[in-house]
């Protein structure tokens, strides 16, 4: 059975950096890209970018360029999404996902379950 | 990026009935490289249509994606109550992947 499972929520004051891990299994983890999809209270959901576990290539979205670091281990088989520079417009759910199939951009078939992150001072 | 932009953004609607949501594109699609989601509260998003067409798995066939280009409809023919949620659309055919702002479909 596939399972991408996060890390617990967060509280972080501004200027901080986050870091959210995302545990998978189920599927061999080199073989599909990671993605990370930020969606604030009440709104809809916004890319951040991607990583290919295989090689290390990452995508990042221009919002987030700059801020955003989308890493991976494979002891055990775990995503990382690192936010600095944080702002109260950064409190929102984030998930990770991985695609549904080998190409690096494609549509995303398993989700974790997200990791909440609220900034405030 | 390509500029996703679905409508209606409230659609108000009874059990059985037929919905009909659109999403439309600032520029076309490649390779109709769109998807469907439906996310209820509390929930992630669940993946119903990829490819602008092909169901996902486990999806019942009362959901149909179709369009092509700029233009693409999720139609649920007959809906049952667990429909009743937020449909986000979603582009994957260029490197700054793009998603709808949301339709929520309610209980009339």
């Amino acid at each position: 059975e596939v399972q991408l499972v996060q890390s617990g929520a967060e509280v972080k004051k501004p200027g901080a950096t986050v870091k959210i891990s995302c545990k998978v299994s189920g599927y061999t983890f080199t073989d599909y890209s990671i993605h990370w999809v930020q969606q604030a209270p009440g709104k809809g959901l916004e890319w951040m970018g991607l990583l290919d576990p295989e090689d290390g290539e990452t995508i990042y979205a221009e919002k987030f360029q700059g801020r955003v670091t989308i890493t991976a281990d494979t002891s055990p088989d775990t995503a990382y999404m690192a936010l600095s520079s944080l702002r109260s417009e950064d409190t929102a759910m984030y998930y990770c996902a991985k695609t549904k199939n080998y190409h690096l951009l494609s549509s995303f078939d398993y989700w974790g379950q997200g990791t909440l992150v609220t900034v405030s001072s | 990026e390509i500029v996703l932009t679905q409508s209606p953004g409230t659609l108000s609607l009874s059990p059985g009935e037929r919905a009909t949501l659109s999403c439309r594109a600032s520029q076309s699609v490649s390779s109709s490289y769109l998807a469907w989601y439906q996310q209820k509260p509390g929930q992630a998003p669940r993946l119903l249509i990829y490819g602008a067409s092909s169901r996902a798995t486990g999806i019942p066939d009362r959901f149909s994606g179709s369009g092509s280009g700029t233009d693409f409809t999720l139609t649920i023919s007959r809906l049952e109550p667990e429909d009743f949620a937020v449909y986000y659309c979603q582009q994957y055919g260029s490197s700054a992947i793009t998603f709808g702002q949301g339709t929520r479909l309610e209980i009339k």
